[in-house]
């Protein structure tokens, strides 16, 4: 059980361009989900805090114009990376949050994005 | 925010040894610590968690133990096995409702046979 899929899982656009990326708990419903970037050898930096139905939460220096959160259902948030440029280009890994009192927390497999 | 830090970047052991991966917490006020395995081009995959009531926990091959006292958190794989190999991470939280995980930087294990 919590299984959350995260699609695409590798993806390549132009510079200027903006790139979706989606997380979905597959069964279960995410009140709560997060947002993380992976830079090469480095470990996952939180981004954002989506909460249904309510603006995301940033982390300081996060851009939230650049980094657009929706997430509008229990079972769907998505990741809009804006006229994204190369500096953009990271591992992007979407998390949920589930359970009562004691939280337990479930990862996508991730989205390699490379802009060119 | 604060954070949580390890204290090697690599370790190199030999098959069928114990490995010890050591995590250094900040925040006193986390009562939740979980480890996680990470394979190249891969999300996180659970492995062990603890909270804070406990100081000690045992899984299959692995053992987390955790010390308030100094903030230290620590991963025990027994009889290492070159599958191992991967970067770990610890994470904290406060588990409450909303707040997310924050990760360690990561140790990466090279297991030789």
């Amino acid at each position: 059980g919590a299984v959350v899929s995260q699609h695409p899982s590798r993806v390549i656009c132009k510079s200027g361009t903006s790139v979706k990326i989606e997380c979905r708990s597959l069964d279960f419903q995410a009140t709560t989900m997060f947002w993380y970037r992976q830079f090469p050898k480095q470990s996952l930096m939180l981004m954002a805090t989506s909460n249904e139905g309510s603006k995301a939460t940033y982390e300081q220096g996060v851009e939230k114009d650049k980094f657009l959160i929706n997430h509008a259902s229990l079972t769907l948030s998505t990741l809009t990376v804006t006229s994204a440029h190369p500096e953009d280009s990271s591992f992007y890994i979407c998390s949920a949050a589930w359970g009562y009192a004691n939280y337990g927390y479930t990862f996508g497999s991730g989205t390699r994005l490379t802009v060119v | 925010g604060e954070s949580v830090g390890l204290h090697l970047p690599t370790l190199s052991v030999q098959e069928g040894d114990n490995s010890i991966i050591n995590c250094a917490y900040s925040n006193s006020a986390s009562d939740y610590f979980i480890w996680y395995k990470q394979e190249s081009g891969k999300g996180p995959q659970f492995i062990i968690d603890i909270r804070s009531n406990m100081d000690k926990r045992q899984g299959q091959r692995v053992t987390v133990l955790l010390n308030k006292t100094v903030k230290h958190l620590s991963l025990q794989i027994a009889a290492t096995q070159p599958g191992d190999s991967a970067v770990y991470f610890c994470a904290e939280t406060e588990n409450q409702a909303g707040t997310a995980l924050i990760f360690g930087k990561g140790t990466t294990l090279s297991v030789s046979s």
